[in-house]
């Protein structure tokens, strides 16, 4: 079972237009991390999200935590080629032993084509 | 500050042998997390250290291991390798372990392992 679901998983659209990404959970964070990873790299850290309802922007990159603090959204302004990658989402969750275990998503693959 | 290094970028091993593969975090970071990443099953979490106890284990087999050393760098071991253990593996590091979960980490660029 995944716990933290993207939407969409494959994405191609041309360079210029707008996009926006899911992560979704039936469960509650207390914080959720978006990353962005290029093929053969490892993933690097965009944003921290901590806040219900917060909202955070990166040059042209919106980053949104729902009011439940169970959903967050990405959105793409003017996409460009530079931003082709696999979006991950990734949150905190507390493990039966009481420690906290970060999950990720499922991934957003994005090509932007020039 | 350098960032975190893992080495080897690339291996190519046999079916049965076994492979270790290292993580030095960035300087002052004492949190060292290891995930496994495949197409299929995404980013997988192996295991965590912090001040060389392991703190948290992910549902690996007991073929995968790890330890860390008192200077924050930590190994990983796999024996007894399998076809499906080819994967990506990647290390990620942190001040500690809350501030990684709740603020992120730094990741490796990973090591490709290719088992034949």
């Amino acid at each position: 079972t995944q716990l933290l679901e993207q939407s969409p998983q494959f994405l191609s659209i041309q360079e210029g237009e707008n996009l926006t990404v899911y992560c979704n959970s039936s469960s509650v964070f207390s914080s959720l991390q978006w990353y962005r990873q290029e093929p053969g790299e490892g993933p690097v850290l965009l944003v921290t999200v901590v806040t219900g309802g917060e909202v955070k922007k990166l040059k042209r990159l919106t980053f949104q935590f729902g009011d439940a603090r169970k959903d967050s959204s990405l959105h793409i302004t003017a996409a460009q080629p530079g931003d082709t990658g696999l979006y991950l989402c990734a949150g905190p969750l507390l493990n039966s032993g009481g420690y906290q275990k970060v999950t990720f998503g499922t991934g957003t693959k994005l090509q932007v084509i020039p | 500050k350098a960032g975190v290094t893992q080495t080897p970028r690339y291996l190519i091993k046999t079916r049965g042998q076994q492979v270790t593969l290292s993580c030095s975090p960035i300087s002052g970071h004492r949190s060292v997390s290891w995930y496994q990443q495949t197409p299929g099953q995404g980013l997988q979490f192996l295991f965590e250290y912090f001040s060389e106890t392991q703190r948290n284990k992910g549902n690996f087999p007991g073929r995968f291991s790890g330890r860390q050393f008192s200077n924050s760098r930590s190994e990983m071991n796999v024996s007894t390798l399998e076809l499906g253990d080819s994967a990506l593996y990647l290390c990620a590091s942190s001040p500690d372990p809350r501030t990684g979960a709740e603020y992120g980490y730094t990741f490796g660029s990973g090591t490709r392992l290719t088992v034949v």
